[in-house]
């Protein structure tokens, strides 16, 4: 089945640095993937579509210039959280259509901790 | 995209059938219903998938009636590690890999020994 590698799993930062994490789609090509975030005890909260070759489209409320999303190739997409504060600390999830009409696959998730 | 509504959490014990209900009155004619499972600290997790009727895997059953206004899914003889968040969501059939999924709140589901 299809499967996505998010790294790393966990990390802390101190505020005022910058995170990258990476999703990838390992057996399959993926065009698009999406950015959740969660926090404790809520629901997932799409951030972000990642779109292969071409610019990231935001949702409503995120801010672009702190998210950075680069979706170079098929099968990457990273997440760069900027200027990391406290606020930031979240659980990311990434997420990504297998192919042909194969379910969303998610990532196992990135937990960020920034002090 | 279709609104879904499900209990907040549910309880249960050990070798119970569990049934989670979902609505989703404004499902449209090319949505499938797919529910998936989340354990603390991980991704969502795919559980089952249906359109119409009632649909079986190795791990749940799910049952959509004739109005697919809402689905229930089915967990026969539930352990503690099914202790976990559960989420109903519709998506369209054959809208390619950039539909976006929404999620709701869930129903967290507790098992008890």
């Amino acid at each position: 089945g299809a499967v996505v590698s998010q790294h790393p799993s966990r990390v802390i930062c101190k505020s005022g640095t910058s995170v990258k994490i990476e999703c990838r789609s390992l057996d399959f090509q993926a065009t698009t993937m999406f950015w959740y975030r969660q926090f404790p005890k809520q629901s997932l909260m799409l951030m972000a579509t990642s779109n292969e070759g071409s610019k990231a489209t935001y949702e409503q409320g995120v801010e672009k210039d702190k998210f950075l999303i680069n979706h170079a190739s098929l099968t990457l997409s990273t997440l760069t959280v900027t200027s990391a504060h406290p606020e930031d600390s979240s659980f990311y999830i990434c997420s990504a259509r297998g192919p042909e009409n194969y379910g969303y696959t998610f990532g196992s998730g990135t937990r960020l901790t920034v002090v | 995209l279709a609104k879904t509504t499900q209990p907040i959490s549910m309880d249960s014990y050990e070798g119970q059938e569990v049934n989670i209900t979902c609505s989703h009155n404004n499902i449209a004619t090319n949505d499938y219903i797919t529910w998936y499972q989340q354990f603390p600290s991980q991704g969502p997790r795919f559980i089952i998938q249906g359109y119409k009727t009632k649909v079986t895997n190795e791990v749940a059953s799910l049952f959509i009636p004739a109005d697919r206004k809402s689905s229930t899914l089915s967990l026969p003889r539930v352990s503690l590690s099914d202790t976990a968040v559960y989420y109903c969501l519709v998506q369209p059939t054959f809208g390619g890999a950039t539909n976006k999924l929404i999620f709701g709140t869930g129903t967290l589901l507790a098992v008890q020994p």
